[in-house]
């Protein structure tokens, strides 16, 4: 079964980046989507965007395109979300989430890491 | 992008009560969509998949139904432990939209 653990919490500036990792454990990596997915305090599920590590290419949401950056690295079965220009809207709880059973991007996502608040403040 | 729109964003009922949570595609994507249960301060949880498929673990009092743009969640008959934010998504490409969610109370 797989298993996601996402790095610590962050607390940073407005207008600076942050990135956050998601290490899976188990049987399935590499050939499963990754994804991205945050939730403001109080708010909804927003989808961010996705990776396969093995083809390494991201697809992301329309909103965020040009401001986050999702990278994976095989040899450590580590996914990364980089999210740049931070403003306070930013401040929120980031998932990382995939499928265990299902290979390639689209599918349901039964596997979720604990979460990663990022708060940002000046 | 294909928007997914939930109705309505909130409802009360009571314990036993037969509940139904709607969720519409702007564009059709066939079975491809999930529910999920968020309880407070929890992580979100995989109840139904390819609209109607109940994932392993989940009370039969949950089911789904639809096709196309048009989606139903519903739960048989409400129990306490329902209470949480039930959330649409959509999978069928690469782009994963969630719907805006419903939360479920207990009156």
């Amino acid at each position: 079964q797989v298993q996601l653990v996402q790095s610590g919490a962050e607390v940073k500036k407005p207008g600076s980046s942050v990135k956050v990792s998601c290490k899976a454990s188990g049987d399935t990596f590499s050939s499963h989507a990754m994804n991205w997915v945050r939730q403001a305090p109080g708010q909804g599920l927003e989808w961010m965007g996705g990776i396969i590590p093995i083809f390494g290419a991201a697809d992301y949401a329309q909103k965020f395109q040009g401001r986050v950056t999702i990278t994976a690295d095989e040899s450590t079965r580590t996914v990364y979300m980089d999210l740049s220009s931070l403003r306070s809207e930013d401040t929120a709880v980031y998932y990382c989430a995939a499928s265990s059973t299902v290979v390639g991007p689209a599918a349901p996502l039964d596997v979720w890491g604990q979460g990663t608040t990022v708060t940002v403040s000046s | 992008d294909i928007q997914m729109t939930q109705s309505p964003s909130s409802l009360s009922a009571s314990v036993g009560d037969r509940v139904t949570i709607t969720c519409r595609a702007s564009r059709g994507i066939s079975n491809s969509l999930a529910w999920y249960q968020q309880k407070p301060g929890k992580v979100p949880k995989l109840l139904i998949y390819g609209a109607s498929t109940l994932q392993s673990g989940v009370p039969s009092r949950f089911s789904g139904s639809g096709s196309g743009t048009d989606f139903t969640l519903t739960i048989s008959s409400l129990q306490p432990e329902d209470v949480a934010i039930y959330y649409c998504q959509k999978y069928n490409s690469a782009v994963l939209t969630f719907g805006g969610g419903t939360k479920v109370e207990i009156k």
